[in-house]
């Protein structure tokens, strides 16, 4: 079975500083997709950004990016340039990709980002 | 206008009540889940329905019954409230159940309380 896995329970990053979060995972299957959700006080899970696993090139989204790291299966979020809003839990997720319907989201523990201005 | 919309976002019941769940989405996608948030922030699937048919149903205790009347609603029944099941449940929703490429929608949670 995948298992996905956050060794940080908690981070913490100045203002304006840089912030890497770290994710592992476990898969014998060669296609797959990863992602990272943000899930602030308020709750929401937002899509923060993604990665296909048959894509070299790192994903990047403005201040967010990956380090992808496919023989390694690892999957760090590095964050620039941290802003106040970005204090959130982080969660890492995994999802196969074989044509088969019953394709879940499997998601890492979390990890706490803190922003200290 | 809310993608994923669940109701209520807050439910403060005593054990062995029965109470409901729902969940609308906007987007014209075919799959919906719920995913059960525990304590300790863990995120698990509980079950998927695809254009109304259930395709994913985890090991979940038979107090909980999902039912979709249509594509675009998923409700939540829980029969017999424990307090273990005090959580944070998430409605969320994909194009379909086979690509993964866009992820899910969430809604923004249920916060279940029994007491």
């Amino acid at each position: 079975a995948q298992t996905v896995t956050q060794s940080q329970p908690e981070m913490s990053v100045q203002e304006a500083e840089t912030v890497t979060l770290s994710c592992t995972y476990d898969t014998s299957e060669s296609d797959y997709y990863l992602f990272w959700y943000k899930q602030p006080p308020s709750r929401q899970m937002i899509l923060v950004i993604r990665q296909e696993a048959y894509k070299q090139q790192n994903a990047t989204e403005n201040r967010f990016s990956v380090n992808f790291q496919k023989a390694a299966k690892s999957f760090s979020l590095k964050i620039s340039d941290s802003q106040l809003g970005d204090a959130a839990m982080y969660f890492c997720a995994y999802r196969q990709e074989d044509g088969g319907a019953t394709n879940k989201l499997i998601f890492g523990t979390g990890t706490l980002l803190a922003v200290q201005p | 206008d809310t993608a994923v919309s669940q109701t209520p976002k807050y439910l403060v019941t005593q054990m062995g009540n029965d109470k409901s769940i729902k969940c609308e989405q906007n987007l014209g996608h075919d799959t919906m889940y719920w995913y059960k948030q525990d304590s300790k922030k863990f995120l698990k699937i509980m079950f998927s329905y695809n254009n109304k048919e259930l395709i994913i149903n985890e090991t979940v205790p038979n107090r909980f019954s999902p039912k979709s009347p249509d594509k675009a609603h998923l409700n939540l029944h829980i029969n017999s409230l424990e307090l273990g099941d005090s959580a944070v449940y998430f409605c969320a929703s994909s194009q379909d159940a086979w690509t993964g490429m866009r992820g899910y929608t969430f809604g923004s949670g249920t916060r279940l309380t029994v007491v």
